[in-house]
């Protein structure tokens, strides 16, 4: 799998959107980019994912560069609730090992 | 509800204490995994199994074994632990080939004395 490149940490006032950056230079055609959060100790709880299209859920948009080779995700309207560690993951779905790897992802923290 | 379940949330034991973590997922899912998390160093794969009866080993899975009797269960056995398996362990689950994420456990903090 791919490496990925996360800033260490971001701060994000509360109410505004979160951008968080991913660099993926490496990616391969059939890799998918996985985003990934952890609050605290908790297990990591899945964001959201895409290959190359700009994708959109409840919780959030990734917007993945034409060239592959960064993306951002993007919490429209941060809440505290919001401050986690997010992990970027580049992976091949298939019916191989289905193991992700983390990085050491960013700490974000939404501030009052 | 779908999720997956470990149990104990909490443990602390001695060093050579035989201690099963079990995991149990409710969504018939294939595919299921155990990680450890320990500071600096992220998350690491430990096993995981593609179906029942089919385990394999992770990139770290000195010190521990699982089992796959029946799809929703795979429990994680240390059958003597040492205080370098202190660590925060998750189990997770996920249809195998399905273009979406795991479900992860809330995690057992494991503490070998």
């Amino acid at each position: 799998d791919a490496k990925t490149t996360q800033p260490p940490s971001m701060d994000c006032a509360e109410g505004r959107a979160a951008n968080l950056p991913c660099n993926h230079s490496t990616i391969s055609g059939n890799e998918y980019v996985y985003w990934y959060r952890q609050i605290h100790s908790q297990g990591p709880q899945y964001i959201i994912h895409g290959l190359k299209n700009n994708e959109t859920n409840e919780m959030a948009s990734l917007i993945i560069t034409e060239d592959r080779k960064s993306s951002t995700l993007i919490l429209p309207h941060a809440t505290l609730r919001d401050t986690a560690v997010y992990y970027c993951i580049v992976r091949v779905d298939g019916f191989g090992n289905e193991k992700l790897t983390f990085g050491t992802g960013t700490r974000l923290t939404i501030i009052p | 509800e779908a999720q997956v379940t470990q149990n104990p949330r909490y443990l602390i034991t001695v060093t050579g204490k035989k201690l099963t973590v079990t995991c149990s997922q409710n969504m018939n899912h294939e595919y299921m995994s155990w990680y450890r998390q320990d500071p600096g160093l992220g998350l690491r794969q430990i096993y995981y199994s593609m179906n029942v009866e089919v385990t394999d080993k992770g990139d770290v899975p000195e010190g521990y074994k699982v089992s796959r009797k029946e799809k929703r269960n795979f429990p994680l056995i240390l059958e003597s632990p040492s205080p370098n398996q202190t660590s925060l362990y998750f189990c997770a689950s996920s249809f195998r080939g399905q273009m979406g994420g795991y479900t992860f456990g809330s995690g057992t903090r494991l503490t070998v004395v």
